[in-house]
């Protein structure tokens, strides 16, 4: 079975500074790994998505994240946080053999301090 | 273009209602899913359909629960005698392939059952 973990419910950054999101994934099949953005009231957007090929994966407004599988992770980055980047992050995991059903993580939100 | 849509955005019920979400996918998307988002939770899955085929329903939590798609583009997802525990938002997303490896979400409706 699969499943996400996210480590920290909560991050806060200083305006500009360096974005750094967790996320370890569990999968017994090579899986696809994916971010996903909301903002309140809204759905979620997909910022970045793996899918077996390059590791390094650059993503909308800025966000990146690598695959790394010996150490089972995908951790968003991002350079320099702006205060529009405040939000609930969703990591989340699928494969080729559940296919279509996404497994979500707890989700972290991200303040950013002016 | 237009994206997935949800409709109400909003819906309170009294315990023991029976209520109906609807979900307006992206034109053309063959895929559709249902997730469950609880308060301070990641979505869960509830249920996928591939055009008017519900090819998967293991997320619905109980047989009070019930998703059609009669003509494979809007789907509505059903609830019958609404419990406290159906109050969460219920998300609706959308994939332009089987595979349903990059799903486009909407807004979400917010249930409240009192």
């Amino acid at each position: 079975a699969q499943s996400v973990t996210q480590l920290g419910s909560h991050v806060s950054v200083s305006e500009g500074a360096l974005v750094l999101l967790r996320c370890n994934y569990s999968s017994s099949v090579p899986p696809y790994l994916f971010w996903y953005v909301q903002y309140p009231n809204q759905g979620l957007q997909l910022l970045l998505k793996y899918t077996s090929a390059a590791t390094l994966v650059k993503g909308i407004n800025g966000f990146e994240a690598e695959f790394k599988k010996s150490e089972t992770s995908f951790h968003l980055t991002k350079p320099s946080a702006h205060m529009s980047d405040a939000a609930e992050y969703f990591c989340a995991v699928s494969d080729h053999l559940t296919g279509n059903q996404f497994y979500f993580g707890t989700g972290t939100s991200l303040t950013v301090i002016p | 273009g237009a994206g997935v849509s949800q409709s109400p955005r909003y819906k309170v019920a009294k315990r023991g209602q029976d209520v109906a979400l609807r979900c307006d996918p992206i034109s053309g998307h063959v895929s559709l899913f249902w997730y469950q988002q609880a308060l301070g939770q990641g979505p869960e899955f509830l249920t996928y359909f591939q055009n008017e085929a519900q090819l998967d329903k293991s997320g619905l939590p109980s047989d009070r629960f019930f998703a059609e798609r009669p003509e494979g583009s809007v789907s509505t997802l059903k609830i019958q005698r609404t419990q406290q525990e159906d109050s969460a938002v219920y998300l609706c997303a959308s994939s332009r392939t089987n595979s349903g490896h990059e799903q486009y979400f909407g807004p979400g409706t917010r249930l409240t059952v009192t």
